[in-house]
């Protein structure tokens, strides 16, 4: 079974950082783009960041772009959000969500994790 | 930056109902369209992707069509699973990724 889990998330001052990891299993890791999409409470998706199979390619939304940087382990089967400068604008949760298909970069996720919350505050 | 607009914010339908959601582009997308459904609570699912193809073990009650700029996601017969939000998403404009607001469908 294809599975996402994701951990990390907690609250932390504006300004802060923090790591989020998702941890995948039940498919072939190295072959797919990885993403990272967040909700805001009570809000819709916003897409966050994308990485490649291999993490040489890496894409960024212009709210976090200079703030985020997305990483890979393949060995370890788990992608990585590393988060700093963080703004109260950055609650929201966290999900992780696999490619639909091998080698393409879409943002175009068809297994996500159950999310972790990040909550910025003072 | 590429909008996606979707219509109605909210719909109160009853168990049984046929049903369509409306999703409009700000530019062109080609059928690079896709459709999630998100239970509360529940992170979001895939339900269609490519304007029109369901994902795996969606049901046929589930059928996407449109083209270029105007999409519609059509439910035939309402079931209590369904209601959910809905949300459209494009990726024809990678990594420029954007989904609309979503849709609520609420029971009557």
């Amino acid at each position: 079974e294809v599975q996402l889990l994701e951990s990390g998330g907690g609250l932390v001052q504006p300004g802060g950082s923090l790591r989020l990891s998702c941890a995948a299993s039940g498919f072939t890791f190295s072959s797919y783009v990885m993403n990272w999409v967040r909700q805001a409470p009570g809000k819709g998706l916003e897409w966050v960041s994308s990485i490649s199979g291999g993490g040489a390619s890496t894409y960024y939304a212009d709210s976090v772009k200079g703030r985020f940087t997305i990483s890979r382990d393949n060995a370890k089967n788990t992608v990585y959000l590393q988060m700093n400068s963080l703004r109260v604008e950055d609650t929201a949760v966290y999900y992780c969500a696999k490619e639909n298909r091998a080698q393409l970069a879409r943002a175009l996720c068809d297994i996500w994790g159950q999310g972790t919350m990040v909550t910025v505050s003072s | 930056e590429k909008e996606m607009t979707q219509s109605p914010a909210t719909l109160s339908v009853s168990p049984g109902e046929r049903v369509t959601l409306s999703c409009r582009a700000s530019q062109y997308v080609s059928s690079n369209l896709a459709w999630y459904q998100q239970i509360p609570g529940q992170a979001p699912r895939l339900l269609i992707y490519g304007v029109s193809t369901r994902a795996t073990g969606v049901p046929d009650r589930f059928t996407g069509s449109g083209s270029g700029t105007e999409f519609t996601l059509t439910i035939s017969s309402l079931q209590s699973e369904d209601f959910a939000v809905y949300y459209c998403q494009q990726y024809n404009h990678f990594p420029l990724i954007t989904f609309g607001q979503g849709t609520r469908l609420e029971i009557k």
